[in-house]
């Protein structure tokens, strides 16, 4: 089983449409989370963090529940923009602080 | 947030020969340093973590012979790929932190063919 897992898309969205990415990871010792935005040939870029209790910035919500291991985001009113690949991310901090990559959802946002 | 460079961007070489890759942290001192690889509709994979003046610390499966790492200052580290091969062919990709629980900043990575 991989230790970060996620949906690897192709999501096709129109501008304007609500979509939800979906993570779950296998470590329950994992200790702090992440979704980063990946563009094509690109680093990844941090994107938020993820807490218990869920954030939100801007058009972006994330939430984690750490009892069933979900880590989630939602992104509103879609722009064409946003298309990249959203990577899940768990940092093990007793294990050096390794972060930890999901394979990565890749979003295409048409106009 | 904080700068990361890599250099090269982008390199081709001959099968066989050594490249060295650099990462620097620009306007801060990285205790700690890590190295991953990409390759294509693939995550990233952590090759090893770096922390300044120590050796590093090799993920399972990857051959600390072959991937060379050296973190002789707080700024910089390199990761030097020697006898490559074509399937050593990737993205190779740095990132740096301060600290244990500061955020890790991401290189804009090295894309290495080998041919």
């Amino acid at each position: 089983r991989k230790e970060v897992e996620q949906d690897p898309g192709p999501f096709n969205v129109p501008e304007g449409a609500t979509v939800a990415f979906n993570c779950t990871y296998s470590n329950s010792a994992s200790q702090s989370f992440f979704w980063y935005r990946q563009d094509c040939r690109k680093e990844p870029k941090l994107l938020m963090s993820v807490y218990s209790s869920g954030n939100e910035d801007g058009r972006f919500t994330a939430q984690l529940n750490r009892a069933s291991q979900y880590i989630s985001l939602l992104i509103r009113d879609s722009k064409l923009s946003d298309s990249a690949t959203y990577l899940c991310v768990v940092n093990w901090l007793n294990q050096g602080g390794k972060l930890i990559f999901g394979q990565g959802t890749e979003l295409s946002v048409k106009p | 947030g904080a700068v990361v460079s890599q250099h090269p961007s982008w390199v081709i070489c001959k099968s066989g020969t050594s490249v060295k890759i650099e990462c620097r942290s620009l306007d801060f001192q990285a205790t700690t340093m890590f190295w991953y690889r990409q390759f294509p509709k693939q995550s990233l994979m952590l090759m090893a973590t770096s922390n300044e003046g120590s050796k590093a610390t090799y993920e399972q499966g990857v051959e600390k012979d072959k991937f060379l790492i050296n973190h002789a200052s707080l700024t910089l580290s390199t990761l030097t790929v020697t006898s490559a091969h074509p399937e050593d062919s990737s993205f190779y990709i740095c990132s740096a932190r301060k600290g244990l629980t500061d955020t890790q900043y991401f290189g804009p990575g090295t894309r290495l063919t080998v041919l």
